[in-house]
């Protein structure tokens, strides 16, 4: 079946420190991979996508590439910032599987000053 | 554009009480989706809407569980009865297409305790 592991949090780091969140997936077809951020009282929002193997999702300085032979999408950010605290999401959708989403656990970052 | 309208935003009910929840989507989105989120977990499908058409609601408890999606395009959400464990937070989702390819838009949740 289909499922997506996170690494487990919380992660707390100081401002301006290099971020890496890892994150695995398992699939029965060919997903797209997707990062999903929610900032503290608001709802989820797409962080960057990925739809096939060696793509980079990019935003906000925040990188992610799709590695098909690892079944890896981590997540990554050279320099964190205060207002990047919050819980970050991986998610697959799978045509296979109706193209349902899939959700790791969320892993949640505190940057302090 | 206006995001994915929920509420109420929070809801507090004895145990074996109804509760119904409300999504409005985005304007245009065809597909709609109930997640339940509980706490220290990530989002879990319950039900997901093409038009007025259910897609997949394999994961719906229907014994206690049921949703509707009239006319396309708001949809509710109801629980009755509800059971302590069903304390978490119900997320709307909307997307413009099937979400292979594209971004589900998401509201900001109802958050649902049960005493």
């Amino acid at each position: 079946g289909n499922s997506v592991t996170q690494m487990e949090g919380p992660v707390t780091l100081s401002e301006e420190a290099f971020l890496t969140i890892n994150c695995t997936y398992t699939a029965t077809g060919y997903p797209s991979l997707f990062w999903y951020v929610q900032y503290p009282g608001e709802g989820l929002q797409l962080l960057l996508k990925a739809t096939k193997a060696d793509d980079k999702g990019s935003n906000k300085g925040f990188e992610a590439t799709y590695r098909k032979e690892t079944t890896s999408f981590h997540l990554e950010k050279g320099s964190v910032q205060v207002s990047d605290s919050a819980v970050y999401f991986c998610a697959l959708s799978d045509l296979d599987t109706g193209n349902q989403f899939y959700f790791g656990t969320g892993t949640s970052l505190t940057v302090i000053p | 554009e206006a995001g994915v309208a929920q509420s109420p935003r929070y809801k507090i009910i004895e145990k074996r009480q109804s509760v119904a929840f409300w999504c409005n989507p985005i304007s245009g989105h065809a597909t709609l989706y109930w997640y339940q989120q509980i706490l220290g977990q990530g989002p879990k499908l319950l039900i997901q809407f093409q038009n007025n058409g259910v897609v997949d609601d394999s994961q719906l408890p229907k014994d206690r569980f049921s949703a509707e999606r009239l006319k396309g395009v708001d949809s509710t959400l109801k629980i009755q009865p509800a059971k302590l464990e069903d304390s978490a937070v119900y997320l709307c989702a909307s997307s413009s297409g099937t979400g292979y390819f594209g971004e589900q838009f998401f509201g900001p949740g109802t958050r649902l305790t049960v005493l």
